[in-house]
C-alpha cells in the first residue's frame, strides 16, 4: 500500500485560493489518487479523484505531477465551510476499492 | 441525495461483551467497507466485503470481528468480545462499481458509531 505524506496543518483567509500538497512517492502505476475531507464530527467525504491529467469538479481541482509522485488539491477561494481535515488516500480503485488514509492536513480558514 | 445510515450513534458497552455496530449503505452499492477511527488518528481500513464474502481485511481485522449482510440492505460489523483498544469511531461506507471508462471510485461514508469500551 502507497505512503502518503502530508503537512500536518495550514491556514487560508477566507475567499483566498488554497493549495493542498501531497507526497506519494510509492504509488503504483494503476493506483488512482483520491482526496477526501472530514469535517469536525462527520465521515470522511469525496472531494475529486485522479490518475494523471489535472481534474476539476465543481468542489475542487486536483493537479498531479508529471512523475505522479505528489499531487496538490486546489480549492479556489476558500470558505469558512472548508474547514475539515483533508486527506489524500492511495487505492481506492483497486479489486476491493480499499482506501488508505494518511494523517491528512488539517485546513483553518480565517475570515 | 442517497445517504449512508449507521446505528447507533453512540455505543457504550463494557469489556468482554459483543456488539454490533449497523449500517444501511446506498441501496444500488454494491462494495461496502467498514474503517474506524481512533480519536485524534487516522482513519483505518479495517474490512471490505462484496458479492456477499469479504473481499479484503487489514491485520486490525482478527478473528474478534465479522461483517455480514444479513438481508440485502443492511451490513453488520460485530465485535465478539470488546475490549478497551476497540474504542473508536467506526465508519461504514459503500460505494457503486466504476462504470467502464467514466470510472468513479468515489465511497461514501456514514456519520459513524462511537464506540465506547469501559
Amino acid at each position: 500500500d502507497a505512503k502518503t505524506t502530508q503537512p500536518n496543518s495550514m491556514e487560508s483567509n477566507e475567499e483566498e485560493p488554497v493549495h493542498l500538497p501531497c507526497n506519494h512517492s510509492t504509488i503504483s502505476g494503476t493506483d488512482y489518487i483520491h482526496w477526501y475531507r472530514q469535517l469536525p464530527s462527520q465521515g470522511p467525504e469525496y472531494v475529486i479523484h485522479g490518475l494523471t491529467s489535472n481534474v476539476n469538479n465543481r468542489m475542487a481541482s486536483l493537479a498531479i505531477a508529471e512523475d505522479r509522485k505528489s499531487s496538490t488539491l486546489i480549492l479556489h477561494r476558500a470558505t469558512l465551510r472548508d474547514a475539515a481535515v483533508y486527506y489524500c488516500t492511495s487505492g481506492g480503485s483497486s479489486n476491493t476499492g480499499k482506501l488508505i488514509f494518511g494523517q491528512g492536513t488539517t485546513l483553518q480558514v480565517k475570515p | 441525495e442517497p445517504e449512508v445510515t449507521q446505528t447507533p450513534s453512540h455505543q457504550v458497552t463494557q469489556m468482554g461483551q459483543e456488539v454490533i455496530l449497523r449500517c444501511v449503505p446506498i441501496s444500488n452499492h454494491l462494495y461496502f467497507y467498514w474503517y474506524r477511527q481512533i480519536l485524534g488518528q487516522k482513519v483505518e481500513f479495517l474490512v471490505s466485503f462484496y458479492n456477499n464474502e469479504i473481499s479484503e481485511k487489514s491485520e486490525i481485522f482478527d478473528d474478534q470481528f465479522s461483517v455480514e449482510r444479513p438481508d440485502g440492505s443492511n451490513f453488520t460489523l460485530k465485535i465478539r468480545s470488546t475490549k478497551l483498544e476497540d474504542s473508536a469511531m467506526y465508519f461504514c461506507a459503500s460505494r457503486f462499481p466504476p462504470l467502464g471508462e467514466e470510472e468513479s471510485y468515489e465511497q461514501y461514508f456514514g456519520p459513524g458509531t462511537r464506540l465506547t469500551v469501559t
